[in-house]
């Protein structure tokens, strides 16, 4: 069984400040995880993924997420918000050992101030 | 490049109306084809999944149901639409096998009045 958790459904941070989104998941055999976002009234857009090929992901818009196996953690970073960052961010695990349809997370909405 | 379309954008159906949706997908063969439907506040439900033409598993049982005519067309229907009915769907694709990346469509709104 694979299954996803996103700690917070919500997450405010100032403009300029670290983002940090946390997801962890449970998989009994190697995962694949991604992290997509989902800005309003749109469908949901790939921000990055995990495949096994190295644990420090970087996707796109300045985000990255690092695989730790120990932890079982896949938590999103981005050094510095913009008030474009502002979206609903979900987490997905999928493995061979599950099923190959991604779990998603209940996700997390990030909240940008000025 | 591949790109996936649905439609309506949006959509204001009464109580007891059908219901259909359409999404294609363009520039690939034979793809994975998912509904998911989120509600307000809540996260992505998984409807219908569709691994080739006529195959469709249903993930949740409920008012709705799915099709796929061809290869690249996923259809879903309602013959009798209920409140509870309300809400954003998405479309997507993904190549088969497993850590295969979903790409999701644009969306369409449905409330049911």
């Amino acid at each position: 069984a694979q299954s996803v958790t996103q700690l917070g459904s919500h997450v405010s941070v100032s403009e300029g400040a670290l983002v940090l989104l946390r997801c962890n998941y449970s998989s009994s055999v190697p995962p694949y995880l991604f992290w997509y976002v989902q800005y309003p009234n749109q469908g949901l857009q790939l921000l990055l993924k995990y495949t096994s090929a190295a644990t420090l992901v970087k996707g796109i818009n300045g985000f990255e997420a690092e695989f730790k196996k120990s932890e079982t953690s896949f938590h999103l970073t981005k050094p510095s918000a913009h008030m474009s960052d502002a979206a609903e961010y979900f987490c997905a695990v999928s493995s061979s050992g599950g099923s190959y349809i991604p779990t998603f997370g209940r996700g997390t909405s990030l909240i940008v101030h000025p | 490049s591949q790109t996936i379309h649905q439609w309506p954008a949006t959509l204001v159906q009464p109580v007891g109306s059908p219901l259909s949706l359409e999404c294609t997908v363009e520039g690939t063969s034979n793809p994975n084809l998912y509904w998911y439907r989120q509600a307000a506040g809540r996260g992505l439900q998984l409807l219908f999944y569709s691994v080739g033409i006529g195959q469709i598993s249903s993930e949740v049982p409920q008012n709705l149901s799915a099709s796929r005519p061809q290869d690249r067309q996923f259809i879903l229907s309602s013959k009798k639409l209920l409140l509870s009915d309300s809400g954003f769907y998405l479309c997507a694709w993904s190549v088969a096998g497993v850590g295969n990346t979903i790409y999701f469509g644009e969306g369409s709104w449905l409330t049911v009045v």
